[in-house]
């Protein structure tokens, strides 16, 4: 079974702390995703890397930055939190599929306050 | 661009009622279809998903029909239980693109 872990599952954070959060997949996935989950908004993409190395911006990625130095881990970066950081962060990764979009494996989410 | 549009909750249901969650999308080409569900405290995990037009994902009970005419992909359940009290989600990927757009969820709460 493909497994995604992420560092921590609750975070307290103090506003304008530089904040870490790690994301490992075990399964050679190439693709791996950052997402806030917030009440009434949805799944919201912030960054994703399609390789080592390699990112792109999403929907949501101000305030954020990534790292992806190694194919299994992928690293969300909040250079200063912000009170309206609080939220609960989804890591996920997927293989990069020939045939088409293939199935995204999430992390047990890591809930994010900012005080 | 892509989006996708689900039936707003929450729902509420007594067990063993008939279940259906509305899905529809807009989307240039042939996307992927997928639900993916949300246990308490826990991350996203697939549900089931199609791949072309008219085929039919199923597990667990659940089953969807990707609907291109209509384009839709409607979750349905034909006797629900409490334990799949929870947040679904509908979402489309494109080929090429590697990233999927997801719908803002919606709570299915099932009551003894």
């Amino acid at each position: 079974d493909v497994k995604v872990t992420q560092s921590s599952r609750y975070l307290v954070k103090r506003t304008g702390e530089k904040v870490f959060l790690e994301c490992v997949q075990d399964m050679d996935h190439e693709n791996m995703f950052w997402y806030r989950q917030d009440p009434g908004l949805g799944l919201r993409l912030i960054y994703f890397s399609y390789d080592v190395k390699m990112k792109e911006k999403g929907d949501i990625p101000e305030g954020y930055s990534v790292s992806r130095e190694k194919k299994e881990r992928f690293s969300l970066i909040l250079e200063s939190a912000s009170t309206n950081q609080t939220s609960m962060y989804l890591c996920a990764s997927s293989l990069e599929g020939l045939a088409g979009v293939e199935t995204q494996y999430f992390g047990p989410g890591t809930r994010l306050l900012v005080l | 661009g892509n989006s996708v549009t689900q039936m707003e909750g929450p729902v509420t249901l007594s067990e063993e009622a008939f279940l259906t969650i509305n899905c529809t999308y807009t989307a240039t080409g042939y996307p992927s279809l997928f639900w993916y569900v949300q246990y308490p405290g826990e991350g996203l995990q697939l549900l089931l998903k199609a791949t072309k037009a008219d085929d039919k994902g199923s597990n667990k009970g659940f089953e969807a029909t990707y609907r291109k005419e209509t384009t839709s992909f409607h979750l349905e359940k034909g006797s629900v239980q409490v334990s799949d009290s929870a947040v679904y989600f509908c979402a489309l990927g494109r080929h090429n693109a590697g990233k999927s757009t997801f719908g803002d969820g919606t709570t299915l709460t099932v009551k003894p």
